[in-house]
């Protein structure tokens, strides 16, 4: 079993509407999650981290954590083309971080 | 501020070659770190270090080195190349108290053949 697993797309949302991102997890002792952006050819770049259980909202961007569950996802509202790129879902534990492949999200104007 | 710097861009190697990629930020951040990404894949941490002289393994250590004599710098080093080593490399860097932060470098690509 992957320790973080994403379904790796793509996803494809029209532009205006709500994408859905989720990564499911195996190390219940991850302390934070992390959710990245990563355009093609580029580094990744920080959206979102959460630590407790809930969700966490930054503009168009909310985070959602079960650790019952070991789950965590991203809800991007009003998607723009702009959004377009891979999403990486990350968990830090003890000076380890651990990343999921990634989820290719594609929004069409 | 420049950010992190890494050196160089592109490289080609032949099996059982030796390299050095470099790694250089101006942040004044303690911990900084080493990935590898395979096509498809995210990102393997390979090394990390929380300050100058501290270095320690990630998940996929074999076949690299590396050293930390200043804070700014954090070379990642490979000895006998393989073809199993390409893939694009990434250098990270954060505060102790803001591990959540980490930024990234813009990546060298490396092939070996």
């Amino acid at each position: 079993q992957k320790e973080v697993e994403q379904n790796s797309g793509p996803l494809s949302v029209p532009e205006g509407a709500i994408a859905s991102l989720n990564c499911t997890y195996s190390d219940r002792g991850s302390q934070s999650f992390f959710w990245y952006r990563q355009y093609s050819g580029k580094s990744p770049e920080l959206i979102m981290f959460i630590y407790s259980n809930g969700d966490k909202e930054d503009g168009r961007f909310t985070a959602q954590l079960n650790k019952a569950s070991q789950y965590v996802s991203l809800l991007i509202r009003d998607s723009q083309p702009s959004d377009s790129a891979t999403y990486l879902c990350a968990l830090y534990n003890n000076n380890d971080m651990r990343f999921g492949a990634g989820t290719r999200l594609t929004v069409k104007p | 501020n420049a950010g992190v710097t890494q050196t160089p861009k592109f490289r080609i190697l032949k099996i059982g070659q030796s390299m050095t990629l470099q790694c250089t930020q101006d942040m004044n951040h303690n911990y900084m770190y080493w990935y590898r990404q395979d096509p498809g894949m995210g990102l393997k941490l390979i090394y990390y270090s929380v300050g100058a002289g501290i270095t320690d393994k990630g998940e996929v250590p074999n076949g690299y080195n590396v050293s930390r004599s200043t804070t700014e710098d954090f070379p990642l080093r490979l000895e006998l190349a393989a073809p199993s080593q390409t893939s694009v490399y990434f250098c990270a860097s954060s505060l102790p108290d803001r591990v959540n932060e980490q930024y990234f470098g813009p990546g060298t690509r490396l092939t070996v053949t």
